[in-house]
């Protein structure tokens, strides 16, 4: 799996969106990217994952550059609920997944 | 969504002691299964991969005789931590893939152990 690169934390006041980047720059052409968060002391939670195309649930959106090399994981309206660590993934075949230090977010009032 | 659940969730032992950890699928199967460890403010850590009927795969650098897997069944994954140590004091988590359209990653609720 290519290797990501995340920013170690970021401050978001809530209700306001929060754009959470992501450098996958030696990403191939069959690896997806998948976003997880983990609040504390709890299991990873899957968020949204793409290939190339960008993606929305109810979760998030998740924005791919064309030239696949970065990613923004959005969160629209963020809360208080959403301080967590966010993980991004860029994983080919399998099930493995291989974590990265990820991005600590910290919703405030 | 699927469900994993883990037992105990918390568990506290003395020195030399081993500890059974169990990893459940509750509403699905799952031919295979993964084990992570956290260490404090650190990231997780794939420790093996658990297959049903057959042995596990573990990571470069993890024990195989310390740290063993069982896959019993389709729903259930087990970790033993053998004669443990303070140094084996971490969160434990294992995961679970179903399919559903793509392959999604299930998480139990982790296991804190601290050996005393």
């Amino acid at each position: 799996d290519a290797k990501t690169t995340q920013p170690p934390s970021m401050d978001c006041a809530e209700g306001r969106a929060a754009n959470l980047p992501c450098n996958h720059s030696t990403i191939s052409g069959n690896e997806y990217v998948y976003w997880y968060r983990q609040i504390h002391s709890q299991g990873p939670q899957y968020i949204i994952h793409g290939l190339k195309n960008n993606e929305t649930n109810e979760m998030a959106s998740l924005i791919i550059t064309e030239d696949r090399k970065s990613s923004t994981l959005i969160l629209p309206h963020a809360t208080l609920r959403d301080t967590a660590v966010y993980y991004c993934i860029a994983r080919g075949g399998g099930n493995k997944l291989t974590f990265g230090t990820g991005t600590q977010l910290k919703v405030e009032l | 969504g699927a469900v994993v659940s883990q037992h105990p969730s918390w568990v506290i032992c003395k020195s030399g002691t081993s500890v059974k950890i169990e990893c459940r699928s509750l509403d699905f199967q799952a031919t295979t299964m993964f084990w992570y460890r956290q260490f404090p403010k650190q990231s997780l850590m794939l420790m093996a991969t658990s297959n049903e009927g057959s042995k596990a795969t573990y990571e470069q650098g993890v024990e195989k005789d310390k740290f063993l897997i069982n896959h019993a069944s389709l729903t259930l994954s087990t970790l033993t931590v053998t004669s443990a140590h303070p140094e084996d004091s971490s969160f434990y988590i294992c995961s679970a893939p179903e399919t559903r359209g793509f392959d999604e990653q299930f998480f139990g609720p982790g296991t804190r152990l601290t050996v005393l």
